[in-house]
């Protein structure tokens, strides 16, 4: 168990849709990091946070948007859902985002993403 | 620019035998590198780091991976292949970008046991 929780663990929806996916980081992690892992594109980093604030941005969407709220929980907001979006959504915390190049990133299970 | 390299997209070895999983990087500095397992519908899981300590990194379930600065190698290495060891193996270097360290990921080994 690596301590980072993403909810939900599936999601079935339809292209145009909106929805938005939620990550508990590692209690006292402070940096949280996005991913889509496809079968096309491999797993692409999107996006990450550190203390409520964005400090990376990856290949991230327009339509994809995140944010990390005081209690430190994140969530990933995807808008007008294309085919093409089904994905794993993986989310990923580490203690912090600077000086110590070792700290390496904690995964939660995912959240598997089908857009009919 | 920094980069990953991991020299085969499939790696098929039968249970019992020696793994080897090669990844080589690009790095304008003495990086920091990781490899992680991913198992089939699961989250990415660290399996060692390298720490610039010692250049022969153990990690968990027998893997070890050795730091080979001449060669900007850092193969993943395990003696003996169980079954429980079929997964996708990517190795990853630490850089540091934009005021910040970021992870670059390789493009993920597959690891087939034949029993």
């Amino acid at each position: 168990d690596s301590g980072v929780t993403q909810t939900p663990k599936h999601l079935i929806t339809a292209t145009g849709q909106r929805v938005t996916l939620r990550c508990s980081p590692r209690s006292g992690d402070l940096s949280v990091y996005w991913y889509q892992q496809s079968l096309d594109q491999g797993l692409q980093f999107l996006i990450q946070y550190y203390n409520g604030e964005e400090r990376a941005k990856g290949n991230i969407l327009e339509r994809f948007s995140a944010q990390q709220f005081p209690d430190l929980h994140s969530e990933l907001n995807l808008s007008s859902l294309e085919l093409g979006d089904s994905a794993l959504y993986f989310c990923a915390s580490s203690p912090d985002s600077q000086g110590d190049s070792n700290q390496p990133q904690h995964f939660g299970d995912g959240t598997r993403l089908s857009i009919l | 620019a920094q980069s990953v390299t991991q020299l085969d997209s499939h790696v098929s070895v039968s249970e019992g035998t020696p793994v080897l999983l090669r990844c080589n990087y690009s790095s304008s500095y003495s990086p920091s590198l990781f490899w992680y397992v991913q198992h089939p519908n699961k989250g990415l899981q660290l399996l060692l780091k390298y720490t610039s300590a010692a250049t022969l990194v153990k990690g968990i379930n027998g893997f070890e991976a050795e730091f080979k600065k001449s060669e900007t190698s850092f193969h993943l290495t395990k003696p003996s292949a169980h079954m429980s060891d079929a997964a996708e193996y990517f190795c990853v270097v630490s850089v540091f970008m934009d005021s910040n360290y970021q992870l670059i990921w390789g493009a993920g080994t597959k690891l087939i046991i034949k029993p």
